[in-house]
C-alpha cells in the first residue's frame, strides 16, 4: 500500500465553505476511488475515476464532485460544507484490471 | 445495490486463541472479497482477499473462506497476538469481463478485535 499520498492530512472548515482534497495514486495505477469514513463505520464509496472519466458514483449529493488529471492524480471537491461532512476521506488506488485497492492515509476533515 | 453485513461488531479473545469474523453479501454478482485491517488513526490495510473461483485462501495465521451459495465469507485468525488488535472490515466488489473492476467496494460495518495478553 505504500505510495498512495493524500493532502492535506487534517483540515478544519466552517459550515458553508468549500474544500478540495488531493490524492496521488501508486505509480502505474490508473484508477482512483474516494471513500468517506465516518467515525465508527466502514468506508462509504463516493466516486471512482479511471482515465479521467467517472466510472462510478455512490449515494452522495451533488455537492460532492471529483476529477482526475492526466497524471492520474485526483481531487475531491465538496461545496457548501455541512457538519455531517466531518469524516475521514480516503483515496484508494488500484490497477483497473485485477484491482486490489490500496488506501492512502486519509484526510481528516472537521466542519465546525 | 450491494449490502454487506458483518458480525460480530466487537470480539474479545485471549492471546493464542482463534478469532472468526463473518460477513454476508446480497449481490450474487459480487466476485471479489477483500479484508482490511485498520489500526486507530491509520489507513485500512489489505490483509487478505479471495475471489469467487476459490473457496479458501490462507496466508500464515490468517485465512478466508467463501460460500457462494450462502453468500457468506469469513476471516479466521489463528494464534492471535496483541498486535492483531484493530478494526477489521470485510468488503465486496465485482469484476466484469477481462477482470475489469467496477470500482465500488462495499464495506461491512467493522469488527473491533481486542486480543488480551
Amino acid at each position: 500500500d505504500a505510495g498512495v499520498t493524500q493532502s492535506p492530512t487534517h483540515l478544519i472548515k466552517t459550515r458553508g465553505q468549500h474544500v478540495t482534497l488531493r490524492c496521488s495514486p501508486i505509480s502505474g495505477h490508473k484508477s482512483v476511488s474516494w471513500y468517506q469514513q465516518v467515525l465508527g463505520q466502514g468506508p462509504q464509496f463516493i466516486f471512482q475515476y479511471y482515465e479521467k472519466e467517472e466510472r462510478g458514483r455512490g449515494n452522495f449529493p451533488d455537492r460532492f464532485s471529483a476529477r482526475q488529471f492526466p497524471n492520474y492524480s485526483s481531487e475531491l471537491n465538496v461545496n457548501a460544507l455541512l457538519l455531517g461532512d466531518s469524516a475521514l476521506y480516503l483515496c484508494a488506488s488500484s490497477s483497473l484490471v485485477g484491482g486490489e485497492a490500496f488506501f492512502g492515509q486519509g484526510t481528516r476533515l472537521t466542519v465546525v | 445495490g450491494e449490502n454487506v453485513e458483518q458480525h460480530p461488531s466487537t470480539l474479545s479473545v485471549q492471546e493464542g486463541d482463534s478469532a472468526v469474523i463473518k460477513c454476508t453479501y446480497s449481490d450474487s454478482a459480487s466476485n471479489y472479497f477483500p479484508w482490511y485491517k485498520q489500526e486507530l488513526g491509520k489507513r485500512p490495510q489489505l490483509i487478505i482477499d479471495i475471489r469467487s473461483n476459490v473457496g479458501e485462501k490462507k496466508d500464515q495465521r490468517i485465512a478466508v473462506t467463501l460460500n457462494k451459495t450462502a453468500k457468506h465469507f469469513s476471516l479466521h485468525i489463528t494464534e492471535t497476538q496483541p498486535e492483531d488488535s484493530a478494526v477489521y472490515f470485510c468488503a465486496a466488489n465485482k469484476f466484469g469481463a477481462g477482470g475489469t473492476s467496477y470500482g465500488k467496494l462495499t464495506f461491512g460495518q467493522g469488527t473491533i478485535l481486542t486480543v488480551h495478553p
